[in-house]
């Protein structure tokens, strides 16, 4: 069945770079897109950026400067980077597999806490 | 950016009811708006894709209507199990964006 696992740490330093892994079984990453998904705490979610099947990527504006995505296909994995860490990057972090032409999120990861602080 | 708008923002339900959220969206998104669940502490779930197509799995008492810039989730009798945030999000254009969530509430 399909899974999604996201991992990384939890505390982070303001300035930092933060590193986050996306372990996938059950589909195969050059026949789907995964996006990464982001909630603050308490709030609502907000798109970050997708790989899309053929590895190209597609970024959110608010985030593009300091954000990477890419993956290691052959370890089924998609990995986001994001630097230049602040207080307000604070929140759960989800990775999510696109649903194909829909555009949707048909499955999530578990998600991880990611919390910014000195 | 094509911002989606979720009302209410809280609405407190008595089990059996049937009940509808809206989510409007600032410029067409023709029918690339889907419908997501998300319990406390639980990632979100996909209900409804398409704006109306059901989901494997997600029990029949969800449905989506809507095209354009107008939607609805309709919840045909709720259960103590649907209390959760719903969101609903578009895929018709970058960046895809989510309303901010109706948060159903037992009255």
């Amino acid at each position: 069945q399909v899974q999604l696992k996201e991992s990384g740490p939890g505390l982070m330093q303001p300035s930092e770079t933060l590193s986050l892994t996306c372990t996938v079984s059950g589909f195969s990453l050059t026949s789907n897109g995964v996006g990464w998904v982001r909630q603050p705490l308490g709030k609502g979610l907000v798109w970050m950026g997708t790989i899309w099947a053929g590895g190209s990527t597609n970024y959110n504006s608010a985030v593009q400067s300091r954000l990477s995505i890419s993956r290691d296909t052959s370890k089924s994995q998609v990995f986001l980077k994001m630097n230049s860490l602040q207080p307000e990057d604070t929140g759960t972090y989800y990775c999510a597999k696109q649903g194909g032409a829909a555009i949707s999120f048909d499955y999530w990861g578990q998600g991880v806490m990611v919390t910014v602080s000195s | 950016d094509v911002v989606l708008t979720q009302s209410p923002a809280t609405l407190s339900v008595t089990p059996g009811e049937r009940i509808s959220l809206s989510c409007r969206a600032s410029e067409s998104v023709d029918t690339y708006l889907h419908w997501y669940q998300q319990k406390p502490n639980e990632s979100p779930r996909l209900l409804i894709k398409y704006a109306s197509q059901s989901i494997s799995g997600i029990p029949s008492r969800f449905s989506g209507s809507g095209s354009g810039t107008d939607f609805t989730l309709s919840i045909n009798g709720v259960e103590l199990e649907d209390l959760s945030i719903y969101y609903c999000q578009q895929g018709n254009s970058l960046p895809f964006t989510f309303g901010s969530g109706t948060k159903l509430e037992i009255k």
